[in-house]
């Protein structure tokens, strides 16, 4: 099983829909958590943290279920700007220490006029 | 903006061949990361470094891939001899250890090809 798993899409949604996606980790040890976007043919950015108890940015939520050991990131209002992969990303460890970070293989986003 | 820089942006070249890619990470950013890119495996961290220490090859092909440090401003990543597996996209990131390596910033990336 992989330490990160996230469904590869593509997830086709029309412009204004509301999409979700999910990312899985395997290690309940993982301490941090996060949200990459990446462009085709470029380098992954980071979109934003994923806090306990949930976190909002605009039209993006993050929320972490650790009991379930997910993750999830819900964009509302869909742009033909959000078209993109997003990556999930799993830190092992605390900060100042050794840490293992771990990104997921993404998810697909098309989002259609 | 400052940012990751990586060099050569694209190659292509004969298996066999040694492939040299090159990263000057942000001023004052104390971790380096490489990273391999594919379709298949998606994102894999190959090593990375901590004040030009290494910290963790394990995703790294020792037998092939060497990757170094020589001084705070350029970071190697070797393959020698290549092999069309290798063919992918190499990332070399950075950040600091202070923010818990977030955000990492990403070069632009190496285009490998391996005929």
């Amino acid at each position: 099983r992989k330490e990160v798993e996230q469904d590869p899409g593509p997830f086709n949604v029309p412009e204004g829909a509301t999409v979700a996606f999910n990312c899985t980790y395997s290690n309940s040890a993982s301490q941090s958590f996060f949200w990459y976007r990446q462009d085709c043919r470029k380098e992954p950015k980071l979109l934003m943290s994923v806090y306990s108890s949930g976190n909002e940015d605009g039209r993006f939520t993050a929320q972490l279920n650790r009991a379930s050991q997910y993750i999830s990131l819900l964009i509302r209002d869909s742009k033909l700007s959000d078209s993109a992969t997003y990556l999930c990303v799993v830190n092992k460890g605390g900060s100042g220490g050794y840490q293992k970070v771990t990104f997921g293989t993404g998810t697909k986003l098309q989002v259609i006029p | 903006d400052a940012r990751v820089t990586q060099t050569p942006r694209h190659k292509v070249t004969e298996m066999g061949q040694e492939v040299t890619m090159r990263c000057q990470p942000i001023l004052g950013h104390n971790t380096v990361f490489w990273y391999r890119q594919t379709m298949m495996q998606g994102l894999e961290l190959l090593a990375y470094f901590r004040n030009r220490a290494p910290l963790d090859d394990s995703g790294m092909p020792k037998d092939r891939f060497s990757a170094e440090m020589p001084d705070a401003t350029l970071a190697t990543l070797k393959i020698q001899p290549s092999e069309p597996r290798d063919s992918a996209v190499y990332f070399c990131a950075s950040g600091l250890v202070e923010t818990g390596w977030q955000p990492q910033h990403f070069g632009d990336g190496t285009r490998l090809s391996i005929l």
